[in-house]
């Protein structure tokens, strides 16, 4: 079975400082791809970035980036220069070939300080 | 172009009651998936659609809920009758082709049984 593990229950920091979230997955297969998802308290999930598992280079989009690490079957979310908006529960997820679905971790709810 | 579709966004019942939700998914969209999301926890698939097919239901406790997905469009969700475990929020979302494409979900439902 394909899980996936946040560590971090809470985490906060000042706005414009930069934080990392951390995500470790588990899967035999070797298609598959991870994502981080914002979940504000609307509650609608938004994807925030996104990395194949074949791809070697880290994903990066603005202020987000990733540092994927395939034999540690590690996927950290970095956010740099935090601002109040940010503030929000960050799923990670892993979607592997085969099985299809989309497993999610427990989340870590990150709170950016004035 | 409208998002995922959910309603009602909230729900109070009593345990015994049957409730239903619905989900209209981004138009093009063949994948459907509903997510159990409890208090402070991630998704947790319930069942996932290609089309009009439910090809992943393991995690749906068949013996109370049950779920449609008419033409490959739209889907309804039920439970009868509700249990005070069943309170959580519903998520419906939903992604077209392959294994690298993101899953855009609705804002959810909020049950609560009481």
């Amino acid at each position: 079975a394909q899980t996936v593990t946040q560590s971090q229950p809470e985490m906060s920091v000042q706005e414009a400082e930069t934080v990392t979230l951390s995500c470790t997955y588990d899967t035999s297969e070797n298609n598959y791809y991870l994502f981080w998802y914002k979940q504000p308290p609307s509650r609608q999930m938004i994807l925030v970035i996104r990395q194949e598992a074949y791809k070697q280079q880290n994903a990066t989009e603005n202020r987000f980036s990733v540092n994927f690490q395939k034999a540690a079957k590690s996927f950290s979310l970095k956010i740099s220069d935090s601002q109040l908006g940010d503030t929000a529960m960050y799923f990670c997820a892993a979607r592997i070939q085969g099985a299809q679905k989309l497993v999610f971790g427990q989340g870590t709810r990150l709170t950016i300080n004035p | 172009e409208a998002g995922v579709v959910q309603s009602p966004r909230y729900k109070i019942i009593e345990k015994k009651q049957p409730v239903a939700f619905w989900c209209n998914p981004i138009s093009g969209h063949n994948t459907l998936y509903w997510y159990r999301q409890n208090l402070g926890q991630g998704p947790e698939l319930l069942i996932r659609y290609e089309n009009e097919e439910a090809v992943d239901d393991s995690q749906l406790p068949k013996d109370r809920f049950s779920a449609e997905r008419l033409k490959g469009v739209d889907s309804t969700l039920k439970i009868q009758p509700a249990e005070l475990g069943d309170s959580a929020v519903y998520l419906c979302a939903s992604s077209f082709g392959a294994l690298n494409t993101e899953a855009f979900f609705g804002q959810g439902t909020r049950l609560t049984v009481v």
